[in-house]
């Protein structure tokens, strides 16, 4: 069963910590995907990567950086954590060139920011 | 720029009923669009996919439409169960490429029943 898995499902952090997320996929896939969904406002994309060392900015990065060392592992880091970066995080991943671009996401992390 | 709406109200109906949830599209022309479910807590799961070039699209008892001209797709659930209530999701490909995708905000459906 294929599988997408984050680090934590639940996490409180301070204002001014340094958080990570961490995302792991055992697809092989080559697409892997950051969003953050807030009420509202539906999934939106903070960044990409489509292959390792590879990544780009999507519709949100300010505050957001990413890494992604090994192909099955993407990980997103907030450097200096703010209450407004408090939400549910969602990691994806697909394949490349496949016609229809499933993504497969993982269950979420919950980041509350005090 | 590329946008994606659905119906943020909650959609409520009984149980055996039909459940016809709406996905409109502006300023671009999606090559397919796909619909995903997200339950409480989780991440969302793909359900079905449906392409420019087809009318319709059925899985089990869900059927997707896609209407270029109206630039809609509407996603029903056919005799709906109790088990059927979660957030349904809309997205499309990104003109852009590099395989991103766009998504609505949701409609929340909750059958009663």
């Amino acid at each position: 069963d294929v599988k997408v898995t984050q680090s934590s499902r639940y996490l409180v952090k301070r204002t001014g910590e340094k958080v990570f997320l961490e995302c792991v996929q055992d697809m092989d896939h080559e697409n892997m995907f950051w969003y953050r969904q807030d009420p509202g406002l539906g999934l939106r994309l903070i960044y990409f990567s489509y292959d390792v060392k590879m990544k780009e900015k999507g519709d949100i990065p300010e505050g957001y950086s990413v890494s992604r060392e090994k192909k099955e592992r993407f990980s997103l880091i907030l450097e200096s954590a703010s209450t407004n970066q408090t939400s549910m995080y969602l990691c994806a991943s697909s394949l490349s060139g496949v016609k229809n671009n499933e993504q497969f996401f993982g269950p979420g992390t919950r980041l509350t920011v005090l | 720029s590329q946008k994606i709406e659905q119906n943020s109200e909650a959609l409520n109906i009984q149980e055996g009923k039909t459940a016809t949830l709406t996905c409109n599209y502006t300023n671009y022309s999606p090559a397919y669009l796909q619909w995903y479910r997200q339950d409480p807590g989780r991440g969302p799961v793909f359900l079905l996919l449906i392409r420019e070039n087809e009318k319709e699209k059925r899985k089990e008892r869900l059927k997707v439409t896609f209407d270029t001209t109206l630039k809609q797709s509407l996603f029903h659930i056919t005799a709906s169960q109790p088990a059927d209530s979660a957030t349904y999701l809309c997205a499309s490909l990104f003109s852009g490429g590099y395989n991103k995708l766009i998504f609505g905000a949701g409609t929340r459906l909750a059958v009663h029943p």
